[in-house]
């Protein structure tokens, strides 16, 4: 079974500029979530999707961060215009379709894109 | 609300030595419980988890957990540390009440070092 893919693996990038960070999730994989990792931090969820529609997206910084998953399968998280705070690596996950039981479902977790903004 | 906390930022261990992770977390509800693990430039890669049933859950790599529900803790415990055991260790929680999300939150993480 093929992992959680993500790129570009590494960005650096001057604060004001755009960034855009792509996930394919495991196939079959219903729900897709972006974390983002700080160092020495755990991940915080930015945004949840089941399908092409978003379940949570309470913690992402709305005025600058957004993201799509048009079709249900890949997604694209996109930063314009960075900051400073926002270096980190940002993770893909993916899981079996939420619901019922299903809060036991793991989490499949890609490599992660490390961005850092200068 | 649910949160994790994980109140150690590094722990030694000697290779061959038992090693314990400390994991507390605060529900309204009955929990699902999870670890997991993070090897420098890695995802997180699953361990084990506790839905329900026998209080000790083994899981992958030797490691296994003891749900405590009267101390609200979930450690992570292996027999015999070995040095690839070295890694970043997280715990995760999701909380089963009416209201509750399926989204775990993660604690902050434990950073595992083991000494040969």
């Amino acid at each position: 079974e093929a992992g959680v893919a993500q790129s570009p693996r590494y960005k650096i990038i001057e604060k004001r500029q755009s960034v855009a960070f792509w996930c394919n999730p495991i196939s079959g994989h219903a729900t897709l979530y972006w974390y983002q990792q700080i160092l020495g931090q755990g991940p915080k969820l930015l945004i949840q999707f089941q399908n092409n529609g978003v379940v949570d997206d309470s913690q992402l910084p709305k005025d600058r961060f957004s993201a799509e998953r048009l079709k249900g399968v890949d997604s694209t998280l996109k930063i314009q215009p960075a900051k400073l705070e926002d270096s980190a690596v940002y993770l893909c996950a993916s899981s079996p379709k939420q619901g019922g039981s299903s809060g036991a479902n793991v989490l499949t977790f890609g490599a992660g894109s490390r961005l850092t903004v200068l | 609300a649910q949160s994790v906390a994980q109140p150690e930022d590094q722990v030694n261990v000697a290779e061959g030595n038992p090693l314990t992770v400390k994991c507390t977390y605060s529900v309204s509800g009955n929990p699902y419980l999870f670890w997991y693990v993070q090897y420098p430039n890695r995802g997180l890669q699953f361990l084990l988890k506790y839905i329900t049933g026998d209080n000790l859950v083994k899981g992958s790599y030797g490691f296994e957990a003891e749900f405590n529900k009267s101390q609200t803790s979930f450690h992570l415990k292996k027999p015999s540390a070995l040095v690839s055991d070295s890694a970043l260790y997280f715990c995760a929680v999701r909380d089963l009440s009416s209201g509750g999300s399926y989204i775990p939150t993660f604690g902050r993480g434990t950073s595992l070092i083991v000494h040969p």
